[in-house]
């Protein structure tokens, strides 16, 4: 049972267009959710986080939103650059359980120049 | 700052053989990680260490896998034997505190059990 969802494997754009990925989760005790970029042959890098209690959280050019009665996050980069080419994984915090991190399955995003 | 150091990059062994990786945190990170991520599939937390103890590893095969962390530092996660399906990329991170929000990854070790 996948508690966290990226929906779409794959996602591409245009240089200097917005990317919008999307994240849905079914636990309502996930209080912190993260997006981590991952380029080939290397670990995730931490990217943005935001709180459950809070429904946007902004850092240059990428910016987080979260829909808690929709269980819903979105992260929206602009505008969007072709070294953001990479694949992007959402994950969320369950306050109940150590914290421990559920991760999505990632969705990888083309950006073309 | 030097990051989460882990080796080696890439191990090829025959299935029943073991294996072994080696991490070495950020300076000062008390939590440290080992997360096992299969082609296609997000990472998924094997065990998490708090200093030198043990916090989670509910999803460790421990009849195969077996993990330390001896003086709290650095770690070592083990496969013994080794299976087919074993074969994906160990990724070990570590960060400041308890709770792996913004945990700093390693390039982690690709292992291809043949």
């Amino acid at each position: 049972d996948q508690q966290v969802k990226q929906n779409s494997p794959s996602l591409s754009v245009q240089e200097g267009r917005i990317s919008i990925l999307n994240c849905d989760y079914t636990n309502s005790m996930f209080d912190y959710f993260l997006w981590y970029k991952k380029y080939p042959a290397e670990g995730p890098t931490f990217l943005i986080s935001i709180s459950s209690i809070k429904d946007k959280n902004e850092d240059g050019r990428f910016t987080v939103f979260l829909n808690k009665s929709a269980k819903h996050l979105s992260l929206h980069i602009v505008p969007s650059q072709p070294g953001d080419s990479a694949v992007y994984f959402c994950a969320a915090a369950d306050a109940g359980n150590n914290r421990k991190l559920i991760w999505g399955l990632g969705t990888s995003l083309a950006v073309n120049p | 700052e030097a990051g989460v150091a882990q080796s080696p990059r890439y191990k090829i062994i025959e299935k029943r053989q073991s294996v072994a990786f080696w991490c070495n945190p950020i300076s000062g990170h008390a939590t440290l990680y080992w997360y096992q991520q299969i082609l296609g599939q997000g990472p998924k937390l094997l065990i998490q260490f708090q200093n030198n103890g043990v916090v989670d590893d509910s999803q460790l095969p421990k009849d195969r896998f077996s993990a330390e962390r001896l003086k709290g530092v650095d770690s070592t996660l083990k496969i013994q034997p080794a299976k087919l399906e074993d074969s994906a990329v160990y990724l070990c991170a570590s960060s400041l505190v308890g709770g792996p929000t913004e945990a700093f990854f390693g390039q982690g070790t690709r292992l291809t059990v043949v």
